[in-house]
């Protein structure tokens, strides 16, 4: 089935650094959402977008949904060591209709060093 | 709000056994879903159920899995017979009706078959 380009696939980071994640899709999406995953648990949203060009702010965390509408970005300013999971991102192709089914990407493991 | 339940959170069998999952979604969820996640993957969706009606089940190999959200509340899955190919996490989330896309995920059962 249709997945998005998550990039990069991992990372290990230094505490208080900034991280950068991204996500492409070779087709129009008119929402994007951005998850974290800690071990053992399910997924939790962190971050919704609903409109292009749209920049969200959830404490440390911004999202932006890209202009042409393929592509989401995810940062993280500061990273603390509670940061460390699994980033997804997820998003709703255009026609989707209603039935709110999500195509995601394959996540970005994140690894802070304290 | 009480979370999306579900149990048990771990289960061992042997191929070619059956197992049940069970879901409890947050109180006046319309939406529910369920999703395969392999390891290192992200989730796969199975089944999404509006009230107790099947949306979306395309993804769903009828052949050995089921599923049923009976009046529209609570929801199992079942696996017969087991593979071992179908070791994985498997989780439940659920979404109110109407523009929300954002859906909220159980802990997920993690079946091992062995």
């Amino acid at each position: 089935g249709q997945q998005l380009n998550q990039s990069p696939q991992s990372m290990f980071i230094q505490e208080g650094e900034d991280v950068s994640m991204n996500c492409t899709s070779s087709s129009i999406f008119n929402t994007w959402l951005w998850y974290k995953q800690d071990p053992g648990e399910g997924p939790v949203l962190l971050i919704a977008l609903y409109k292009a060009g749209e920049l969200t702010s959830n404490g440390r965390l911004t999202a932006q949904f890209g202009i042409t509408r393929k592509d989401s970005f995810l940062n993280i300013s500061a990273s603390i060591p509670s940061d460390v999971g699994i980033y997804f991102c997820a998003g709703q192709p255009l026609g989707a209709g209603n039935n709110r089914k999500l195509i995601w990407g394959l996540g970005t493991s994140l690894a802070v060093n304290p | 709000e009480a979370g999306v339940a579900q149990s048990p959170r771990y289960k061992i069998i042997e191929k070619r056994q059956s197992v049940a999952f069970w879901c409890n979604p947050i109180s006046g969820h319309a939406t529910l879903y369920w999703y395969q996640q392999i390891l290192g993957q992200g989730p796969k969706l199975l089944i999404q159920f509006q009230n107790n009606g099947v949306v979306d089940d395309s993804q769903l190999p009828k052949d050995r899995f089921s599923a049923e959200r009976l009046k529209g509340v609570d929801s199992t899955l079942k696996i017969q017979p087991a593979k071992l190919e179908d070791s994985a996490v498997y989780l439940c989330a659920s979404s109110p009706a109407g523009g929300y896309y954002g859906y909220t995920f159980g802990s997920g059962t993690r079946l091992t078959v062995v």
